[in-house]
């Protein structure tokens, strides 16, 4: 079964770079139609779609957070991390990695996530 | 860029009760848009996809219709289990998200 796990610094000090990484198994990102994102919910509010890559190395960014992240995979290692610069008391959240696929979905819905993990940005 | 405006944001309803949460997407874009559901301290769970497909173990009380930009979702019979906090999603937006509450 498909199961993602993130892992990462649970305080951060402002203007730091944040890295998380989501550590996956029961499926390949070298398989056709994979796809891993990251999703964050700040305390008490609505889910934000951050960062997606897929199989093919294709990737794509949250227009409003474009410049502050990137996304890479290492297919053998089965992990996908995140990096987020100018980390600002604003992005204290938990912060999710999830499994998508474009076979049957539309290649940004989330049928499997992890458990979250919470960020706190914090001098 | 795109936004999904989702209503109400709260509501309240009873077990036995037909309830119906609608998203709205700023641009016509496709018929891909998904229904998560998300309970306090737990990551969301995949109800519906595509609109109106539901997700394999879901029950069949979830569904889901489009018409053009505006999106819904029912619950046809409220069980205490549906309780929880509904959030749409089309590609990179989700709503804000609708509590619902036991009344």
């Amino acid at each position: 079964q498909i199961t993602l796990k993130e892992s990462g610094p649970t305080l951060v000090k402002p203007t730091e770079t944040l890295t998380l990484t989501c550590t996956f198994s029961g499926f390949s990102l070298s398989t056709n139609g994979e796809g891993v994102g990251w999703i964050r919910q700040p305390p008490g509010k609505a889910l934000e779609w951050l960062a997606l890559t897929y199989w093919i190395g294709d990737k794509r960014y949250s227009p409003s957070l474009r410049s502050r992240l990137t996304i890479t995979k290492d297919t053998s290692k089965n992990q996908v991390v995140l990096t987020m610069t100018n980390m600002d008391p604003v992005d204290t959240a938990t912060y999710y990695c999830a499994h998508t696929q474009v076979n049957g979905y539309s290649g940004y819905d989330f049928d499997y996530w992890g458990q979250g993990t919470l960020v706190t940005v914090s001098s | 860029d795109l936004q999904m405006t989702q209503s109400p944001s709260t509501l309240s309803a009873s077990v036995g009760d037909r309830v119906t949460i609608t998203c709205r997407a700023s641009q016509s874009l496709s018929s891909w848009l998904a229904w998560y559901q998300q309970k306090p301290g737990k990551a969301p769970k995949l109800l519906i996809y595509k609109a109106s497909s539901l997700q394999s173990g879901v029950p069949s009380r979830f569904s889901g219709s489009a018409s053009g930009t505006e999106f819904t979702l029912t619950i046809s019979s409220l069980q205490p289990d549906d309780f929880a906090t509904y959030y749409c999603q089309q590609y990179h937006s989700f709503g804000q998200g609708t509590k619902l509450e036991i009344k």
